[in-house]
């Protein structure tokens, strides 16, 4: 399974956007991209996929290079709502979710 | 369908006994799996059932643990003479064969604490 490199914590402020970038150098042809995230005492809940180039959804996009070695989830103008840990995650579409560590957000008023 | 429920929510026990916890997943979905969550990191994957069998266990499920899923419904996690290292968020979640990665609903976890 490839294994996934995200930075640990970010912080931001109310309006921005936030940009939250993942490594992933060993993605194989049949992998996927996945964004979870997770609120303090919930479980995680899906965000966003994609395979290759851009993908867009009402919460978020996920941008991904022709090389696939790395991912970037774009959340616009967060709020203070959307303090969370996002996770990245790599994988075929039959395999289970492995979780890394994923990047603790705040966003702060 | 109200989503995927846990059941208790919080826990304590004292060192050496044994708890049992219940998901009741959404009802369609065939695939259960459970995780666990310590503080500061992400989930880790436990097992997981496609209906009643369980298909795989992670090394992480020592032979203290157990899960079923009798019926290919709710399904129990079981931990026999508990530790202070197990303390930790159990989180189940379910999903439909075929759905995908984005395709996984999660509960809201049971908190265990072993004192």
């Amino acid at each position: 399974l490839a294994k996934t490199t995200q930075p640990i914590s970010m912080d931001s402020y109310e309006g921005q956007e936030v940009n939250i970038t993942c490594s992933h150098n060993n993605i194989a042809t049949n992998d996927y991209i996945t964004w979870y995230q997770q609120f303090p005492s919930q479980g995680p809940r899906f965000i966003i996929q994609g395979y290759k180039t851009k993908v867009t959804n009402e919460v978020a996009s996920l941008f991904i290079p022709a090389d696939r070695k790395s991912s970037t989830l774009s959340l616009p103008r967060v709020s203070l709502s959307d303090t969370a840990v996002y996770y990245c995650l790599v994988g075929d579409e039959g395999g289970k979710l492995i979780f890394g560590q994923g990047t603790e957000l705040s966003v702060k008023p | 369908d109200t989503g995927v429920s846990q059941d208790p929510r919080h826990k304590i026990t004292k060192r050496g006994q044994n708890v049992t916890f219940r998901c009741d997943p959404i009802s369609e979905h065939n695939r259960l799996y459970w995780y666990r969550q310590t503080l500061g990191q992400g989930p880790e994957f436990l097992t997981y059932f496609q209906n009643e069998a369980q298909l795989e266990k992670s090394r992480l499920l020592s032979d203290r643990f157990s899960a079923e899923r009798p019926k290919g419904s709710f399904s129990t996690l079981e931990i026999q003479r508990t530790e202070q290292g197990d303390s930790a968020m159990y989180l189940c979640a379910s999903s439909l064969l075929g759905a995908g990665r984005y395709g996984y609903t999660f509960g809201s976890g049971t908190r265990l604490t072993v004192v």
